[in-house]
Order: structure tokens, then C-alpha cells, then sequence
């Protein structure tokens, strides 16, 4: 689960591995979430996106699961690279009405180790 | 190449001093926002514009103001109201009105307090 205060949860892999990072939602209402990267001193990366109308979206070398019932979405990198090493966050919001604004993880550390 | 430019990359500001930080956008995205990261937290709007002349306060507006007299450019002043404005400010642009699409962000500029 997420930590509190300054300190993000973290995930270290070894280079090659697959990684899995997770991020719970609390709002019922959200339909559609999106994944971003944020290398150190950077501004944030669009990844990959999905609706609630899918379970599983592939991009290249990712992949994010969405289980509406658990309110949990995952984002699976394949193939672990160095250059993947980053805070990754997800983002929620709702399509269906046009005042929702997106919602924001705090994010997870993901290390790879050469 | 299209995008979005911050800068300074980093500023820094005495007591009671009034600093403003730029963001130009070539995309030509209706929409601009403002968010706050501070280090181990979500992202925090402090203000956005879906239309040029018009913008509208976020969760964390007091102590900021904005215009958007062009299309293009969406700058964010600190005022001296603004009691803890270390942080990082990122700014970001989305190609519609709606405040629920996937968000595009600059680089970021880094703010002190000296």
C-alpha cells in the first residue's frame, strides 16, 4: 500500500524483469485512468490509457489491467530497462460528465538494477 | 516540435516577492492548467483555462493568480500571499475543453525560497 508523508512506495527490479505497479481509485464514478512517467526534475509522460469499457489495454512493452470491481488498476512493463526507471502515477476521471477533473496518485519508485 | 515550454527551469524567490512563471504552449490545446507537486504527493491544480480570457480556481488556488489573454500562453504568478511556495510547478495542455482528457505537460520549473 501507499506510504504516507514524503515517502512513496517503491519497487526495485532487475534489469530483464517484468514489473508490476499498482494504484487503487476510490471513486466509483471513474471510467477512464491513465498511466504517466516522471523521470527525476521532468514533467510527467503520457503512457497508456484506458476506459472502463476494457479490462486490459497493450502498448509497446506495456500493458495496464482495470478491475472495476476491486477499484484496481495495474501497469505491467515487460522487459525491465534502466531507461524505465522512474515515478510512475495514475490519473482517474470520469468521461461521462464534462466537469470532472483528473485525480492523481502519488506514484510509485520504480529502480532497475543493471 | 511541438510541446510545451517552461521556464525558468528554476526560480527562486525572496520574502514578500512576487514572481511569475511561464508556460507557452504550439499544440494548440484549448485548455491549459496549472498543477503543484510536492516531493511524495499527487498533483494539486491550482488553476485552469478552457477557453481564452476565462480561468477557473482549483483546489489550491489562494495565494495565485493566472491570465489567458492568448490562445498560447498561460503564465502563473506567485504572490506573496503564498506562505510555502517551494515546490514544483508543472504546466500542462489539453487538446479539448473538457477538463477530463489526457493531459500533456511541460518540463516543469522548480520554485525556492530564499
Amino acid at each position: 500500500g501507499e506510504s504516507v508523508g514524503l515517502h512513496l512506495p517503491t519497487l526495485s527490479v532487475q534489469e530483464g524483469d517484468n514489473s508490476i505497479i499498482n494504484c487503487a481509485y476510490s471513486n466509483s464514478a471513474s471510467d477512464y485512468f491513465i498511466w504517466y512517467k516522471q523521470e527525476s526534475g521532468k514533467g510527467p509522460q503520457f503512457i497508456i490509457d484506458i476506459r472502463s469499457n476494457m479490462d486490459k489495454r497493450q502498448g509497446q512493452r506495456v500493458t495496464v489491467l482495470l478491475n472495476k470491481t476491486v477499484k484496481h488498476l495495474s501497469l505491467q512493463i515487460a522487459a525491465t530497462q534502466p531507461g524505465d526507471s522512474a515515478v510512475y502515477f495514475c490519473a482517474e476521471t470520469s468521461i461521462r460528465g464534462s466537469n470532472y477533473k483528473l485525480t492523481f496518485g502519488k506514484g510509485t519508485l520504480l529502480t532497475v538494477n543493471p | 516540435d511541438g510541446g510545451i515550454t517552461q521556464s525558468p527551469k528554476y526560480l527562486f524567490r525572496k520574502e514578500g516577492q512576487n514572481v511569475t512563471l511561464s508556460c507557452e504552449q504550439n499544440l494548440n490545446h484549448d485548455a491549459m492548467y496549472w498543477y503543484r507537486q510536492d516531493p511524495g504527493q499527487g498533483l494539486r491544480l491550482i488553476y485552469y483555462s478552457q477557453i481564452v480570457n476565462d480561468f477557473q480556481k482549483g483546489d489550491i488556488a489562494e495565494g495565485y493568480s493566472v491570465s489567458r489573454e492568448k490562445k498560447e500562453s498561460f503564465p502563473l504568478t506567485v504572490t506573496s500571499a503564498q506562505k510555502n511556495p517551494t515546490a514544483f510547478y508543472l504546466c500542462a495542455s489539453s487538446i479539448g475543453r473538457r477538463v477530463n482528457e489526457k493531459l500533456f505537460f511541460g518540463s516543469g520549473t522548480q520554485l525556492s525560497v530564499l
